[in-house]
């Protein structure tokens, strides 16, 4: 089983700030990887897939690198909406598919 | 424009059986295959296993082996998901997720049903 490690947990931002947020991968998950934002009450939302390709929708100050195992969330101006959980989730090698432990964007 | 309406809240006792469903609308059922996540209070999201409507094979995750299966009903384009001898740690809210591609990210989600598992 690929384990996802995220970090840090919490990352404490001010509005407008840019924030980068971190997943690790225990092997090689080429570039299969997504990243969800999550808010309270709310289900899951994909953000990113393929490491670095926004879904449909997705605004432009979001943005992905990496490959292999390591792999980066970047914020370039953090809106009020966008304080919530974020998760990466590899689908390279499953089952199961596995996703890290998340990471809690919250305002400073 | 893609739906997934799942079921309403379950109350169940330990020991018991839940079957959540899943109802998709807005695109060609059987082209995109289903993952169930499952999310306890407070905590992360749990990957559970995964359906093709179209064949319908799955995945499961190792630990639920014996526990969950999940099916399809292509007539009415719903996704099922059926967890038995429920415990109090299964006490989660359960969703269901469609892939972007087949065996890919999950680009559609259901709004959650809560189970709750309590004596």
């Amino acid at each position: 089983e690929i384990v996802m490690t995220q970090s840090p947990a919490t990352l404490s931002v001010s509005p407008g700030e840019r924030a980068t947020l971190s997943c690790r991968a225990s092997q090689s998950v080429s570039s299969s990887l997504a990243w969800y934002l999550q808010k309270p009450g709310q289900a899951p939302r994909l953000l990113i897939y393929a490491a670095s390709t926004r879904a449909t929708g997705i605004p432009g100050r979001f943005s992905g690198s990496g490959f292999g195992t390591e792999f980066t969330l970047t914020i370039s101006s953090l809106q009020s909406e966008d304080f919530a959980v974020y998760y990466c989730q590899q689908y390279n090698n499953w089952p199961p598919l596995t996703f890290g432990g998340g990471t809690k964007v919250e305002i400073k | 424009q893609v739906q997934l309406v799942q079921s309403g809240a379950e109350v169940r006792k330990p020991g018991a059986s839940v079957k959540v469903s899943c109802k998709a609308s807005g695109y060609t059922f059987s082209s995109y295959g289903f993952s169930w996540v499952r999310q306890a209070p407070g905590q992360g999201l749990e990957w559970m296993g995964w359906i093709s409507p179209y064949n319908g094979n799955t995945n499961y995750a190792q630990k639920l082996q014996g526990r969950v299966t999940m099916t399809t009903d292509t007539s009415t384009s719903t996704v099922y998901m059926e967890l038995r001898s429920l415990r109090s740690d299964d006490t989660a809210v359960y969703y269901c997720a469609r892939d972007l591609v087949v065996r890919g990210p999950s680009a559609y989600w259901g709004q959650g049903t809560l189970v709750t598992v309590s004596s």
